[in-house]
């Protein structure tokens, strides 16, 4: 059974660096799918930030890109999201999940959630 | 705004049918599969369709996706209330190189 935990900072201040780890049980992140960060801000709907090929290849919301970097470590069956600058309205709840790689867009299996709040 | 269009809300009564609407464009459901998942308030998204009209393992045959154009539905038959949540739908964006999802429709099972 594939299961995904996201884990990192609940509390980020103004101006500085969002980081999250997903950690991946029950499949090999470096035999195929994407490996995709999704948010959704409270009470609003979900709102795609980026996603990793096993390859490395990536795709990013371009409203976000500026501000994303989205990587894989193999070695330890994880990826990582960083988002940069933050301000308040990057309050959500982040999503890990693992992407269909001839299915764009059909995420499968999913992180409980975490909630980063960017306050001072 | 939101790249795919839903209705915020839908609503019928248990044992009914109803229908989600998702619109959006040739670069995206015209060209491209959707899916739909379904959230309950508190937990992460659940994928209920995938391939435009695939269900996963597990999933009931009531619910029911289609697609014609740069539209796609959402059918749930035999509604009940523990099928009250949020349903969104999701694809693939061609022009913008990224994933895209609608806004989100409410169901209320009244």
């Amino acid at each position: 059974q594939v299961q995904l935990q996201e884990s990192g900072p609940g509390l980020v201040k103004p101006s500085e660096t969002l980081s999250l780890t997903c950690g991946v049980s029950g499949y090999s992140i470096s035999s195929g799918y994407y490996w995709g960060w999704i948010r959704q801000p409270p009470g609003k709907g979900l709102e795609y930030i980026a996603s990793i090929y096993h390859s490395g290849t990536t795709s990013y919301n371009p409203s976000l890109k500026s501000r994303v970097t989205i990587s894989l470590d193999t070695s330890k069956n994880h990826f990582s999201l960083e988002l940069s600058s933050v301000t308040a309205a990057d309050t959500a709840v982040y999503y890990c999940a693992r992407e269909g790689q001839w299915l764009r867009g059909s995420f499968d299996y999913w992180g409980q959630g975490t909630l980063v709040t960017v306050s001072s | 705004q939101s790249v795919l269009t839903q209705p915020p809300s839908v609503s019928a009564a248990p044992g009914q049918k109803v229908t989600i609407s998702c619109s959006g464009s040739t670069s995206n459901i015209g060209n491209n599969y959707v899916s739909w998942y379904q959230q309950f308030p508190g937990t992460a998204p659940k994928l209920l369709i995938y391939d435009n009209n695939k269900r996963p393992s597990g999933i009931p045959d009531r619910f029911s996706g289609s697609k014609s154009g740069t539209s796609a539905t959402l059918g749930i038959t035999g509604l009940q209330t523990g099928d009250e949540a949020d349903y969104y739908c999701g694809t693939w964006d061609s022009s913008l190189r990224a994933v895209v999802f609608g806004g989100g429709t409410k169901l209320t099972v009244l």
